[in-house]
This record gives C-alpha cells, structure tokens and sequence, in this order.
C-alpha cells in the first residue's frame, strides 16, 4: 500500500525548533517530488514547502523563508522539515505529500502531524 | 506570486443538485491545476488534475474544466457524501498555491 506516515509533532515554545518526518512506503521513494502543507485550525491549505527527488531543488512559501528547511534521506525513504525560530501562526497540521508521477499534482497525502506553539 | 481565489466561500445546496465551483488564478496557470476534497476531519484527497482529469477511484459526477485563469469543478448531482471542502490548487511553477477553499453543504 503507497503510504505517507508523519511524525514529530509536538508542543514547542515561541521561538522553539521542531523536526518533523514523514516515512514513505510502497512506492520508490527515490522518484518522486514531495511537499509539506499545513492547515492552521479551522483554516484552509497552505503549502510550505517542497523538494525535487535528489533535493538539489528546493521552494518555501515566503512565511517560512530562513526559518524552516526541507530535506530527504533516499536511503531511509524519508523526508523532513527542520522548523526554527517558531512562531504561534505555524501552529497547524503538517501534512506531506507525493507529487503525481511526471505531472506534479499532489496523489497521496499523509494523515498529519499537529504542531502548537505555545508558551 | 499567483494568486488563486476560489468563489463562493460556501455553499448549500440540495442532494441532487448541480454545484459548480470556480477557481480564477492572477495569471495565467496553463491547465496545471488540481482540485482536492477534504471531508470533516479527514486528509485531503485528490479529485482532480490537470484541470480535467479525474483521478483514478473518483465518482463520474465530478468533474472539472478551464484553462489560463478560469477553472471550474461541478458535482453533477450533489451527494450527502459530497459534503468537504474543495481546494484548487495551481502547480505550474514550484510554488503549489492553493485557493482560499469552498464549503460545501446539504440544504
């Protein structure tokens, strides 16, 4: 089963770090684009951020430019978000997703990851 | 940046009626758009790319058209399991833009 599972949500200070995963299986990991997306409660999709399959390509949305940081291991079929510097307007849940195979809309989601900044 | 604004904001409408959709981008976008369902409290998921293409497992009452700037997703007769939010979302550049999002309701 092609399967994109997150991980590494939490509640973390203002000003705090956060690195989230996501752990793909069932397709070559390898081949594919990936993204983040976020949804703030009770709000509408925000994409943040995504990675070209050796990641020597990599965009942000403006809001996270300098603060947040894509990054993949083939090998380990995994992808990750490093968050810095947070602030309590990314809370939401994080959500990864595959970019469909030669074309480039988004086929597979992941279930999510909730972040909270709070003090 | 393109911009794409989704129109209504919500909607309700009866089991059986047609509902459509629409999706303007600030500029030009090609037809590298793609419109995602996501029902309360689950994930989205894909209905459609490529402005017109149903995904694969997606009912025939969906569907989608529009090219450049204007787009539109119609429910040929709304069912009660139709009831989410639907997102357009362009992906002519790197940057993946979604619009603002359309709920849709049962009257």
């Amino acid at each position: 089963e092609v399967q994109l599972v997150e991980s590494g949500g939490g509640l973390v200070q203002p000003g705090g770090s956060l690195r989230l995963s996501c752990a793909a299986s069932g397709f070559t990991f390898s081949s594919y684009w990936l993204s983040w997306v976020r949804q703030a409660p009770g709000k509408g999709l925000e994409w943040v951020a995504n990675m070209e399959q050796d990641g020597s390509e990599k965009y942000y949305v403006d809001s996270v430019k300098g603060r947040f940081t894509i990054s993949r291991d083939n090998a380990k079929n995994s992808l990750y978000l490093q968050m810095n510097s947070l602030r309590a307007e990314d809370t939401a849940v994080y959500y990864c997703a595959r970019h469909r195979d030669g074309e480039g809309a988004f086929d597979i989601w992941g279930h999510g990851t909730m972040v909270t900044v709070s003090s | 940046d393109i911009q794409m604004t989704q129109s209504p904001s919500s909607l309700s409408a009866s089991v059986g009626d047609r509902v459509i959709i629409t999706c303007r981008a600030s500029q030009g976008i090609s037809n590298y758009l793609a419109w995602h369902q996501q029902k309360p409290g689950k994930v989205p998921k894909l209905l459609i790319y490529a402005a017109s293409t149903l995904q694969s497992g997606v009912p025939s009452r969906f569907s989608g058209s529009g090219s450049g700037t204007d787009f539109t997703l119609t429910i040929s007769g709304l069912q009660p399991e139709d009831v989410a939010t639907y997102y357009c979302q362009k992906y002519n550049s790197a940057l993946r833009t979604f619009g603002q999002g359309t709920k849709v309701e049962i009257k």
